[in-house]
């Protein structure tokens, strides 16, 4: 099976701008969930989606949004970028079930956003 | 407040003594235990799990880690760490009561030969 997989790989922004980050999780996983990784923050969840669904939310700003489609893609959003937005954004999907099962989480290799 | 506490920002250990990277929750409901690893540049990948059963479980690369259910705790070991053990190391808690998933703030093991 392929791994998760997140594009684009580097990306470069100015302050102001907006990112959609994208995120396509190992077949048959439900679950995605996105981090935002910094050296002095460490990892910070930012949200996790099952089935189309937000099954939880980090304590990030309304400028940080998310979505998952129907064959468990999801991107994540960022508008009005600021500069302490610079970061390495990791994606994480796992196969979860409906019945309860909460499984470990498989992570992409994640997506570097630098805001100039 | 639901939270996980890994109390050692860094962990200091001679190639081939025992290692320990100590994990604590504090959840409202019973918990699923994780332990994750990250490389100097590369990716995370899971270590081991506890979701019930013997306290013990095993992981990659030799790892092992043991649920304290009186202590809240859940510690990672290794009976003889490898300099190629040095890594960032995660432990995560899922409170099956809310769905959350509660992230320790990170321990960076460091091996040294």
């Amino acid at each position: 099976k392929a791994g998760v997989t997140q594009t684009p790989r580097y990306l470069i922004k100015t302050r102001g701008q907006q990112v959609t980050l994208s995120c396509s999780p190992i077949s048959g996983h439900r679950s995605v969930s996105w981090y935002q990784q910094t050296p002095g923050q460490g990892l910070q969840f930012l949200f996790e989606y099952f089935s189309e669904t937000q099954r939880n939310k980090g304590n990030f700003p309304g400028r940080f949004s998310g979505r998952q489609f129907s064959n468990s893609r999801s991107e994540m959003n960022v508008s009005t970028l600021e500069l302490g937005d610079s970061a390495l954004y990791l994606c994480a999907s796992s196969s979860d079930t409906t019945s309860g099962t909460y499984n470990e989480q498989f992570f992409g290799p994640g997506t570097r956003l630098t805001v100039l | 407040a639901q939270s996980v506490a890994q109390p050692e920002d860094q962990v200091n250990v001679a190639e081939g003594n025992p290692l320990t990277v100590k994990c604590t929750y504090s959840v409202s409901g019973n918990p699923y235990l994780f332990w994750y690893v990250q490389y100097p540049n590369r990716g995370l990948q899971f270590l081991l799990k506890y979701i019930t059963g013997d306290n013990l479980v095993k992981g990659s690369y030799g790892f092992e880690a043991e649920f304290n259910k009186s202590q809240t705790s859940f510690h990672l070991k290794k009976p003889s760490a490898l300099v190629s053990d040095s890594a960032l190391y995660f432990c995560a808690v899922r409170d099956i009561s809310n769905y959350q998933l509660i992230w320790g703030a990170g321990t960076k093991l460091i091996i040294k030969p």
